[in-house]
């Protein structure tokens, strides 16, 4: 079983573009998380689908942010009109029934920077 | 609100020496679960355990070790014989029992070993 992949990895744009990022899930892995992490810092919490369903966003989400999961499957974050303070790593995981209910395994990241 | 701390930024041990991570953690859930993961340089977070609130028994595995207190709120990692290829960011995280289980983490710990 192939694990979390996340596209691109890398992403450096301008202030004031638009940019998606791309989430495969595990196989059958009805959760799905988006989490942000900035240099020396943990991660921190987004957004959460259960399926297509988006069920929780956290107030770091602004306007700006949207994140989709149309189908169930995969998972986009779209991030417009980019700002430097959006440079960061953004890192996906997802969770189900392999390995325990409660375990989240996550993607290699994308990192973000904003010039 | 959940909150984990990682009182520790760095540390830095020799080779073969042990190497003990604090997490001090708060939560109102009655029922939540407590994680370390690994975060070696390529970037992606590892998982390396999950413990539920109700299962205080202490865990071995390999070199690994952790050490789960609720009267203290404490879930301690230690790394016995420390090699180089555990030179990593170690991150302690929570999250509640109620859906959604979105984790909390913590700052993060660098682990250094030096060979």
């Amino acid at each position: 079983d192939t694990g979390v992949s996340q596209d691109p990895r890398h992403k450096i744009t301008k202030r004031g573009q638009n940019v998606t990022f791309r989430c495969d899930p595990i196989s059958e892995h009805n959760r799905l998380y988006w989490y942000r992490q900035t240099l020396g810092q943990g991660p921190e919490f987004l957004t959460y689908f259960q399926n297509e369903a988006q069920l929780e966003k956290s107030r770091l989400l602004s306007d700006r942010f949207s994140a989709e999961r149309p189908k169930g499957s995969f998972s986009t974050l779209e991030i417009q009109r980019t700002e430097q303070g959006d440079s960061a790593m953004y890192l996906c995981a997802s969770r189900g029934r392999q390995g325990g209910p409660d375990t989240q395994y996550f993607g290699p990241g994308t990192r973000l920077t904003v010039l | 609100a959940q909150k984990v701390t990682q009182a520790q930024t760095e540390i830095s041990v020799v080779e073969k020496e042990d190497v003990t991570l604090d997490c001090v953690y708060e939560t109102r859930d009655t029922t939540y679960y407590l994680f370390w993961y690994k975060q070696p340089p390529s970037g992606e977070l590892v998982f390396l355990i999950r413990r539920n609130s109700f299962d205080e028994q202490n865990e071995i595995s390999g070199r690994y070790s952790w050490n789960f207190q609720k009267s203290t709120s404490s879930f301690n990692f230690t790394i016995t014989a420390s090699q180089v290829v555990d030179s990593a960011v170690y991150f302690c995280a929570l999250s509640g029992g109620a859906a959604g289980n979105k984790l909390t983490f913590g700052g993060g710990t660098r682990v250094l070993v030096k060979p």
